[in-house]
């Protein structure tokens, strides 16, 4: 069945560092892709998405590009800030939305 | 405009005991979703409802678990009897009816099982 793997953490980063966070997919059909965010104490929120191969999304500095020719949807950011610090969970949905374990990310100052 | 409202924030209860959660969703949304969180874990789908209807229930372990939601608005998730391995944080989120619709999430209902 369709599945997201993503890399594991924690990861931890100092201020103004760069920041990747890899995810690959399997899926059967061509699902659109997702990064959701949690911040402590608050729900999921969508951070951004793309639903096509080459498809580019993008919010608050962060990015992520759907490449199907290696089935990835890498987060990215060029400089992170303390309050970018949460639980990042990549996902894919073609009937349903299926979800990575998470990776969380602590930016020190 | 209020997001998905969740209660209680925390429950903590004993084995065999019954537990339900509450969610009201978005104002306007059609699709309510329940998912389990497992301690680091990613969502998984409980259940979704198309108004009153629940349109997915495949992963809703109908043993114990039961949901319902009464007039298509406000929905009840609930567990009886409550095992160890329950413990989890349940979550809620809604979204418009049509497909591909941006889900939003509230902020769940962690459950501790003693």
């Amino acid at each position: 069945g369709d599945s997201v793997t993503q890399m594991e953490g924690p990861v931890t980063l100092s201020e103004e560092a760069c920041l990747t966070i890899n995810c690959t997919y399997t899926a059967t059909g061509y699902p659109s892709l997702f990064w959701y965010v949690q911040y402590p104490g608050e729900g999921l929120q969508l951070l951004l998405k793309a639903t096509k191969a080459d498809d580019k999304g993008s919010n608050k500095g962060f990015e992520a590009t759907y490449r199907k020719e290696t089935t990835s949807f890498h987060l990215e950011k060029g400089s992170v800030q303390v309050s970018d610090s949460a639980v990042y969970f990549c996902a894919l949905r073609a009937d349903k939305l299926i979800f990575g374990t998470g990776t969380r990310l602590q930016v020190f100052p | 405009e209020a997001g998905v409202v969740q209660s209680p924030r925390y429950k903590i209860i004993e084995k065999k005991q019954p537990v339900a959660f509450w969610c009201n969703p978005i104002s306007g949304h059609n699709t309510l979703y329940w998912y389990l969180q497992n301690l680091g874990q990613g969502p998984e789908l409980l259940i979704r409802y198309e108004n009153e209807e629940a349109v997915d229930d495949s992963q809703l372990p109908k043993d114990r678990f039961s949901a319902e939601r009464l007039k298509g608005v406000d929905s009840t998730l609930k567990i009886q009897p409550a095992e160890l391995g329950d413990s989890a944080v349940y979550l809620c989120a809604s979204s418009l009816l049509a497909v591909g619709n941006e889900q939003f999430f509230g902020p769940g209902t962690r459950l501790t099982v003693l």
